[in-house]
């Protein structure tokens, strides 16, 4: 299979720990997005990356989260001083960007299977 | 980016066509509606996608009349695997940086 992977997919912690989930995404796709989904709500966008460069952050962001994309491949989000707010699903997808010289209208977003996270 | 009202649930019995209707009155002229469809525990997965008219894949249709105010997916002959959330969404054709996600609609199909 080589979909979008995630990992742990269930991340139990106390309060104030920090923790680090994985995603990797479809190897051909250069985008890569992290989205947060509590319960009963859609997905809400977090960040994204094209390659390496994260290029947007959403204000649900706060200082205490950082995502990376080192070598343009797997991404990590680190949420440093969890709260209890911070549990929810958090969901990774990845799209491949076929540019100005693309003829599709839309780079479709795989989604992963989520890592879920409580705080306690 | 347009927002997007659905109903909140539906119910419908194995065997049925299912028409789930959005609004997007502010859609932009290059704006596309797509649908995804989300499973208990899963990520959500993308169903179809369409600028104008009418859009058929294997999995559903998606009509789309001609002041693109609205949209409708139809699913048909939904089967119990057919239970999720679907979500209908107004995508920046050629962006997608990101999806902008409303509430969906969560259909139960009942045996």
């Amino acid at each position: 299979d080589t979909g979008v992977s995630q990992n742990p997919r269930h991340k139990i912690t106390k309060r104030g720990q920090n923790v680090t989930f994985r995603c990797d995404p479809i190897s051909e796709h250069n985008r890569l997005y992290w989205y947060r989904q509590t319960l009963g709500q859609g997905p809400e966008f977090l960040t994204y990356f094209q390659n390496e460069a994260q290029l947007e952050k959403s204000r649900l962001l706060s200082d205490r989260f950082s995502a990376e994309r080192p070598k343009g491949s797997f991404s990590t989000l680190e949420i440093q001083r969890t709260e209890q707010g911070d549990s929810a699903m958090y969901l990774c997808a990845s799209s491949l960007d076929y540019g100005l010289a693309g003829v599709r209208s839309y780079n479709e977003q795989f989604f992963g299977p989520g890592t879920r996270l409580t705080v306690l | 980016l347009a927002k997007t009202t659905q109903p909140i649930s539906m119910d419908s019995y194995e065997g049925q066509e299912v028409n789930i209707t959005c609004s997007h009155n502010n859609i932009a002229t290059n704006d596309y509606i797509t649908w995804y469809q989300q499973f208990p525990s899963q990520g959500p997965r993308f169903i179809i996608q369409g600028y104008k008219t009418k859009v058929t894949n294997e999995v559903a249709s998606l009509f789309i009349p001609a002041d693109r105010k609205s949209s409708t997916l139809s699913l048909p002959r939904v089967s119990l695997s057919d239970t999720a959330v679907y979500y209908c969404l107004v995508v920046l054709s050629g962006s997608a940086r990101q999806l902008t996600f409303g509430s969906g609609t969560q259909l139960t199909v009942l045996p």
